[in-house]
């Protein structure tokens, strides 16, 4: 299985930071990388796909990129709502696996 | 707007079968994966398996003994079965479609709200 390792697995930062979260791939997975938000009791819900694609509908604020095995989400300038956990997930190789997640929180 | 929706019982025995149904509405049914994520308590997510409407399927190696998957066309279902299930299995399970070709997967997007099953006696 691909495994898929973010850091850090928990942020704190204020509203109106840069905040930025990584995504290793333990193989290259060209650009087959997703990112998702999860909200307490909710499903996911993606963000980005193909590693750089903004979701319909997505606030602009949120943005991926990479390649290959390093990846990276970044929220421009946070905001109060924003806070949840985020999770990466490939889509390579069967079976599709997920990062561990990253808890956001606002300071 | 396509939506998903999870049935199934909210408490399986141990040593049980699992079996869930995720009904589609407001979509084609065709050209896409239908796929089961699930996400233990305060845990992170584990893709199950897929099917396509054809009734092909991808199962995780590490559940695969025990998955079976299967689609009704005619009610635009599909269901999971999970067999020999223990306390270990126990978690919110979410369906949701995979935007991929039948040649790739690809994101998941929608879900379904996920429903909670716990193996208990």
């Amino acid at each position: 299985d691909i495994q898929m390792t973010q850091s850090p697995s928990a942020l704190s930062a204020y509203v109106g930071d840069r905040v930025t979260v990584t995504c290793q791939a333990s193989q290259g997975i060209r650009d087959y990388l997703n990112w998702y938000q999860q909200k307490p009791g909710k499903a996911p819900k993606l963000l980005i796909y193909d590693a750089s694609n903004l979701e319909t509908g997505v606030p602009s604020r949120f943005s991926g990129s990479g390649s290959g095995t390093h990846f990276t989400f970044t929220i421009s300038s946070l905001q109060p709502e924003d806070i949840g956990i985020y999770y990466c997930q490939q889509y390579d190789d069967i079976p599709y696996t997920f990062g561990q997640g990253t808890k956001l929180e606002i300071k | 707007q396509v939506q998903l929706q999870e049935s199934g019982p909210r408490v399986v025995k141990p040593s049980g079968t699992l079996s869930l149904t995720c009904t589609i509405s407001g979509g084609s049914f065709d050209t896409y994966y239908w796929t089961w994520i699930r996400q233990p308590a305060g845990r992170g997510l584990e893709w199950i398996g897929r099917i396509y409407v054809n009734g092909n399927t991808n199962y995780n190696p590490s559940l695969k003994s025990r998955i079976t998957m299967s689609v009704d066309t005619s009610k635009n279902q599909f269901t999971l079965n999970l067999s020999s299930v223990s306390a270990a299995d126990t978690a919110v399970y979410y369906c949701a479609r995979d935007r991929g070709t039948y040649a790739h997967g690809s994101d998941f997007d929608p879900w379904g709200q996920g429903t909670l099953v716990i193996v208990s006696s």
